[in-house]
């Protein structure tokens, strides 16, 4: 279960605080992903980076940013947000293969409450 | 779009028992994977079984196992033995063919219990 980490693993915050949440693998994928998951609610794709390059943006509102600075690090950064942005943020990693669709291991998430 | 759906939100099964969840999905694409994962509480989610709709054959693992039919889009997943481990959230998942690093689309999920 270490293969992926995110840090913090709860997070309070105000709507008019600004936060990033981070995400780390350590299995040597190049490919990386952001899903919410809300309650009651399937897990939503948020984005995608293969390579460092964000290949996918779920029609994601602008408060929430992502970074990939390389292959094992990713970072959600997130500004003025809304109660109903509170949800357990999980992130993912695959290996890229190009021709298949790889396996993808995930994090275990941080609980964001927006207040 | 893909969609997933999981019309169990809630199973529960006697310890050394058999159960099936279900999952339909509906899809225009002949090539994609579907994958059932595991999320016991407060852990972390991990892979149980995937598929690639390409083979014919049904995957297994150890006392987990799928039945694919892709002409009715279905993909159940049984557990066969149940143990008290087996407890959690169980989402069914389906990814495209795009090039091997698309976003998966999830069901909502189905809570499995065991009673000991």
């Amino acid at each position: 279960e270490t293969g992926v980490t995110q840090t913090p693993r709860h997070l309070v915050m105000g709507m008019t605080n600004k936060k990033s949440l981070k995400c780390e693998q350590h299995l040597g994928h190049n490919a990386m992903y952001w899903y919410k998951q809300s309650a009651k609610k399937p897990l939503e794709l948020m984005f995608v980076y293969n390579f460092k390059e964000q290949t996918e943006n779920n029609s994601v509102p602008s408060r929430f940013s992502p970074e990939c600075p390389n292959s094992s690090h990713l970072f959600l950064h997130l500004h003025t947000l809304q109660p109903e942005d509170s949800a357990l943020y999980l992130c993912a990693s695959s290996r890229f293969s190009g021709g298949t669709q790889e396996t993808q291991y995930f994090g275990p998430g941080t609980r964001l409450l927006v207040l | 779009a893909q969609t997933v759906t999981q019309s169990q939100p809630e199973m529960s099964v006697q310890e050394a028992e058999t159960v099936t969840l279900s999952c339909t999905y509906d899809t225009s694409e002949s090539d994609y994977y579907l994958f059932w994962y595991k999320q016991p509480p407060s852990r972390q989610m991990i892979l149980v079984i995937r598929q690639e709709a390409y083979k014919q054959q049904n995957a297994t693992e150890n006392r987990f196992s799928v039945n694919f039919q892709k002409a009715a889009k279905s993909f159940s997943l049984k557990i066969s033995d149940s143990q008290l481990g087996d407890a959690a959230m169980y989402f069914c998942a389906y990814a495209g063919s795009g090039g091997g690093a698309d976003g998966l689309t999830f069901g909502k999920g189905t809570h499995l219990i065991i009673q000991p």
